[in-house]
């Protein structure tokens, strides 16, 4: 069964620091690319990073570049997010999210197909 | 980065009645583009990957089409679980951007 728990969540204050870890099992970890995915309260769900299956691509959402950092350890099976200068337009619930991907026709194609129960972060002073 | 809408924002619907979503993009995409339900409190679930396939153990009354721009999420049969809240996503560059989803109501 495939399972991803978030951890790290909280309250910090502006311009402050979190990191936030996904615990990984059940699947081939370094066979996939992972990602970021939030959502902040009563709004809907925000891309935030992808990192390929090797940790040598990276992407992130305009909102948060520069400021988070999107990492995974495979021999660990973990996924980590850091994310500094915080502000509170962070805060959210942040989601660790399986991408199982789907390719045919040379074209490859994005499936999140597994979720973590997301951990909630709040930037306030 | 591409912008995608939904419409309509929010709908009632009765059971077994017949509901179509519709998603647009600012630009084309191909097929690159999944549909996701939500319902409070829990993480959004795959339904459609590459506009219309359907992902495994999704109920048969859920189908996705269309290419380019223009896109559909049916529900042939609406049921009292299919509450909840659909977002589509684009996947065909970066940064990937999620609708602003469609909040569906049970009658």
């Amino acid at each position: 069964e495939v399972q991803l728990v978030e951890s790290g969540g909280g309250l910090v204050q502006p311009g402050g620091s979190l990191r936030l870890s996904c615990a990984a099992s059940g699947f081939t970890f370094r066979s996939v690319y992972m990602n970021w995915v939030r959502q902040a309260p009563g709004k809907g769900l925000e891309w935030v990073a992808t990192i390929r299956e090797d940790g040598t691509e990276k992407h992130y959402a305009d909102s948060v570049w520069g400021r988070f950092t999107i990492s995974r350890d495979n021999a660990n099976n973990s996924l980590s997010l850091q994310m500094n200068s915080l502000r509170a337009e962070d805060t959210a619930v942040y989601y660790c999210v399986r991408d199982r991907g789907y390719c045919r026709g040379g074209t490859c194609y994005a499936a999140f197909d597994s979720w973590g129960q997301g951990t909630l972060v709040t930037v306030s002073s | 980065a591409i912008q995608m809408t939904q419409s309509p924002s929010s709908l009632s619907a009765s059971v077994g009645d017949r509901v179509i979503i519709t998603c647009r993009a600012s630009l084309g995409i191909r097929n690159e583009l999944g549909w996701y339900q939500q319902k409070p409190g829990t993480a959004p679930k795959l339904l459609i990957y590459a506009a219309s396939n359907l992902e495994d153990g999704v109920p048969s009354r859920f189908s996705g089409s269309g290419s380019g721009t223009d896109f559909t999420l049916t529900i042939s049969g609406l049921q009292p679980e299919d509450f909840g809240t659909y977002y589509c996503l684009h996947d065909y560059n970066y940064p990937l951007t999620f609708g602003p989803g469609t909040k569906v109501d049970i009658k």
